[in-house]
């Protein structure tokens, strides 16, 4: 069974850029994820869909400041010119036959 | 769009129905999910049900209790709560997966707002 591992939290300072890693389990390297963002208080929001080969389609009004990349098993979201408001949960997910999984979450801190 | 409904206070061991609301779309070609955050912790996958509800599945946490269903002639997505437990509590959400490119995936695309069930007595 797939499952999808997150650093809990991360900082970096306004105006900066960050990367954010998602770690797929042993065996399932070709997955595709989706990352989302989740705001305080608000629901969550897709952000992007991400290949194994680090193509990515984003969601209707996703700023070009976030982008993904794979390699091997590591999923990537990078977010770049930080403003207060990425401020936020990230979580990415997957999915196979009869599941679908969230990774845990990394809470990301703009200093 | 998508607009949950049904949220509330029950016993332990109670029931509860909950709604989503579909517009925008069209919604009976669309596979559909439900997600749930219990308070200050990460999401949780609950359910899926394919396009016209003959395929469904469901997290080991809430399988035998939990049944998710559709009515595709009014856009609607069901989630059916028995035997509802404390660890039950959560914001749940009903979620659109992503087609893009006359292709599906199990991406979640499209969120609703969530609503809050608190199982307490």
């Amino acid at each position: 069974q797939v499952v999808l591992t997150q650093s809990p939290s991360a900082s970096a300072s306004l105006g900066a850029s960050v990367k954010l890693t998602c770690t797929l389990s042993s065996g399932h390297s070709s997955y595709a994820i989706a990352w989302h963002q989740q705001q305080p208080e608000k629901g969550p929001r897709y952000l992007m869909k991400l290949n194994s080969d680090g193509s990515h389609s984003k969601g209707d009004g996703i700023p070009d400041r976030f982008s993904g990349s794979s390699s091997g098993a590591e999923r990537y979201l990078t977010i770049s010119s930080l403003q207060f408001e990425d401020e936020a949960d990230y979580y990415c997910q997957t999915w196979g036959t009869g599941i679908r999984v969230f990774g845990g979450g990394t809470k990301l801190t703009v200093l | 769009q998508l607009v949950e409904s049904g949220g509330g206070l029950v016993q332990p061991g109670g029931s509860l129905r909950l709604s989503c609301a579909a517009s925008g779309f069209t919604f009976s070609t669309y596979e559909m999910n439900w997600a749930r955050q219990a308070p200050g912790k990460g999401l949780e996958w609950v359910s899926y049900t394919s396009s016209s509800g003959s395929t469904r599945y469901y997290a080991d946490s809430v399988k035998g209790r939990f049944t998710i269903s559709r009515d595709n002639a009014k856009n609607s997505l069901y989630l059916q709560m028995n035997s509802l437990r404390a660890e039950d509590t959560a914001v749940y959400y009903c979620a659109r997966i992503l087609c893009s490119g006359g292709s599906c995936y199990g991406a979640f695309e499209i969120w609703g707002q969530g609503t809050m069930v608190t199982v307490s007595s």
